[in-house]
């Protein structure tokens, strides 16, 4: 079985500051993992995702991610923030059993202060 | 445009009423996902569908129903055994065997009156 844990629930962060927010999971198999953003009130919209190759993933709005495989994470990170950033991001990962399907984490609310 | 729809944006459900929400695609996507969303609780599976006729059940499939008739459809029944039915509903669509990449449509709120 698998499993995500999104550590922090909340992370407020300055305009223009960088931010990372932290995922790790466990699994027996190998996985796929995948970031999401949702904006309230909204569906989640694919930020970036983690198949195969280089370690180091780029998304979309500037975010970037970086799969460790010995810590099993998969930390999100941007270099700097913008107010239009504030959102809750979920981590997830996808393992084949039959079909693939999704864990989620619980998810973390970035919330940029101006 | 390829996306997801879902309607409607807001659904009230009265006591012991049972009301269904829409989910289409038009990505030509094998796998459609139905998900349940609680603050603080993620994303729960509520069903799943991998080929038109057939669906399976996920990890809170009580109180719930769907049907797959067609590629692009996949609605959820919201049923009155389902005693705490509000949350916001998420509908979701892949390419099957391919990574279980999946994208998302906007969601439907219920609310019980």
């Amino acid at each position: 079985a698998q499993s995500v844990t999104q550590l922090d629930s909340q992370v407020p962060v300055f305009e223009e500051a960088p931010v990372e927010l932290r995922c790790n999971y466990s699994s027996s198999v190998s996985v796929y993992l995948f970031w999401y953003v949702q904006y309230p009130n909204q569906g989640l919209q694919l930020l970036l995702k983690y198949l195969s190759g280089s370690t180091l993933v780029k998304g979309i709005n500037g975010f970037e991610a970086e799969f460790n495989k010995s810590q099993t994470s998969f930390h999100l990170r941007k270099p700097s923030v913008h107010i239009s950033d504030t959102a809750e991001y979920f981590c997830a990962v996808s393992a084949f059993s039959g079909t693939y399907k999704y864990i989620f984490g619980t998810g973390t609310r970035l919330k940029v202060l101006a | 445009d390829g996306g997801i729809t879902q309607s409607p944006k807001y659904l009230f459900r009265k006591e012991g009423q049972n009301v269904t929400l829409s989910c289409e695609q038009n990505l030509n996507h094998d796998a459609m996902y139905w998900y349940r969303q609680d603050p603080g609780q993620g994303l729960r599976l509520i069903y799943y569908s991998q080929i038109v006729n057939d669906f399976q059940k996920g990890d809170i499939a009580e109180g719930y129903s769907v049907s797959r008739e067609k590629k692009e459809s996949f609605p959820l029944t919201v049923t009155s055994a389902q005693k705490n039915p509000t949350a916001f509903y998420l509908c979701a669509s892949s390419i099957s065997g391919e990574s279980g990449t999946q994208y998302f449509g906007p969601g439907t709120r219920l609310l019980v009156l």
